[in-house]
């Protein structure tokens, strides 16, 4: 199994520029979201997924769109970039089952992204 | 380089030593408090995680401690060793919630 693939794992735009972030997991996990982390401040949650065609708002989502039209995949979007958004985005990946256990995230390696 | 963990919190420890990385959480219904581990330039990985039900937890070289009554958790790794250094992070997880929230983060970094 690759686990949690992205692509780019760097970009520079200009501002407002748009651009799409890539993420795909192999683990055939139902739960996926995007983090960002911004030195200093850990990593905050953009938006999350609970399966295909189901998407929902995290702490950040303002100026980033998703969708999830297939299990494997859940691209991350920018409409329209602005330096605010330089940061490391990350994708992350787990079951959600409802066992009473935590579910461990699976992150990817990241993708550095800078807005000039 | 890895910028992430510019003026984060630092423990610098010897080789084979142990040591102890504290975090406070805010949120008292939080079921679930997890470590994370990440090594520069990738990911975040998954350590330990303890249910708010309990006190302590142990895994590999690693144990838990959370304490409710005043909103501590800490993270001890025994005989530190070089591959340990890594920023770590303390998360929150509620039952049934899809957000982990996570802390700042400590640096841990390892003298050989």
């Amino acid at each position: 199994n690759a686990g949690v693939t992205q692509t780019p794992k760097f970009q520079v735009l200009k501002t407002g520029q748009s651009m799409t972030l890539q993420c795909a997991q192999d683990m055939n996990h139902e739960y996926m979201s995007w983090y960002r982390q911004d030195p200093g401040m850990g990593l905050r949650l953009i938006h999350y997924s609970v399966g295909a065609g189901i998407t929902d708002q995290g702490e950040v989502p303002n100026g980033y769109n998703v969708s999830r039209s297939t299990t494997e995949d859940f691209p991350l979007r920018l409409l329209s970039a602005a330096p605010s958004q330089t940061s490391v985005y990350f994708c992350a990946s787990s079951y959600t089952e409802t066992s009473g256990e935590y579910n461990e995230q699976f992150f990817g390696p990241g993708t550095r992204l800078t807005v000039l | 380089g890895e910028s992430v963990g510019l003026h984060l919190p630092t423990l610098s420890v010897q080789e084979g030593d142990n040591s102890i990385i504290n975090c406070a959480y805010s949120n008292s219904a939080s079921d679930y408090f997890i470590w994370y581990k990440q090594e520069s330039g990738k990911g975040p990985q998954f350590i330990i995680d303890i249910r708010s039900n309990m006190d302590k937890r142990q895994g590999q070289r690693v144990t838990v401690l959370l304490n409710k009554t005043v909103k501590h958790l800490s993270l001890q790794i025994a005989a530190t060793q070089p591959g340990d250094s890594a920023v770590y992070f303390c998360a929150e997880n509620t039952w049934g919630g899809f957000k982990t929230i996570f802390g700042a983060g400590t640096r841990l970094f390892v003298k050989a």
